[in-house]
């Protein structure tokens, strides 16, 4: 029982290259998530998804996309890099959305 | 008003004390309460979670809740050098995904 997972661990980009994080989990939840971190702020929410099949904003989401593949996993896009960008990017997935969250290990992204 | 806030700290206390942490936050109707953990590089994990006004005990960890004054506490009691991290509290206004809140998060140094 591997909880959640992120691929990858760290990524330096260009500006303006695209990437795609990676996020599993394998707890049979029904709600994901994907967080940044910055020093200073906290995690702020770029998009979550309540169930299989539905996505929404968070508080951050310009310059993001996301997927709900299937019920386990939960991608995060971004398509034209930016400096702003850099941060440290967790996953994390609950039961349902006012449940305990459980977070991935992070990736950590430099936009350089 | 930031939404939850909380002392960012260093709160430095001696081996063997009590640490007290704070939060407060600023939506009368938010309906639970979180406590997380995060050691420096490291991702957040749940320390406890409290409903209810009042307080809530495990281990060498009690939650404190006060919705009239809205705020929520984490006591930890006979602090150890392995507890330095960084607290994060969350509140959770309602049963939507986004509203799942995290403040910037207290950094604890508990001194050997």
């Amino acid at each position: 029982n591997a909880g959640v997972t992120q691929t990858p661990k760290f990524q330096v980009l260009k500006t303006g290259q695209s990437m795609t994080l990676q996020c599993a989990q394998d707890m049979n939840h029904n709600s994901m998530y994907w967080y940044r971190q910055d020093p200073g702020m906290g995690l702020r929410l770029i998009y979550y998804s309540a169930s299989e099949g539905t996505t929404d904003k968070g508080e951050v989401p310009n310059g993001y996309n996301v997927s709900r593949l299937n019920k386990r996993e939960f991608s995060l896009r971004l398509e034209s890099a930016a400096p702003s960008q850099t941060s440290v990017y967790f996953c994390a997935s609950s039961v349902a959305v006012q449940e305990t969250q459980y977070f991935g290990p992070g990736t950590r992204l430099l936009v350089l | 008003q930031k939404e939850v806030e909380q002392n960012s700290g260093p709160l430095s206390v001696p081996e063997g004390a009590i640490a007290s942490l704070n939060c407060t936050y600023s939506d009368r109707g938010s309906q639970s309460f979180f406590w997380y953990r995060q050691y420096s590089g490291k991702s957040p994990e749940l320390i406890m979670f409290i409903y209810s006004n009042g307080d809530k005990e495990d281990g060498r960890f009690t939650a404190q809740l006060n919705k009239a004054s809205q705020y929520v506490s984490l006591l930890i009691r006979d602090s150890q050098p392995s507890d330095s991290a960084t607290y994060l509290c969350a509140v959770n206004r309602d049963n939507y995904g986004q509203n799942f809140v995290f403040g910037p998060g207290t950094r604890l140094s508990v001194l050997p």
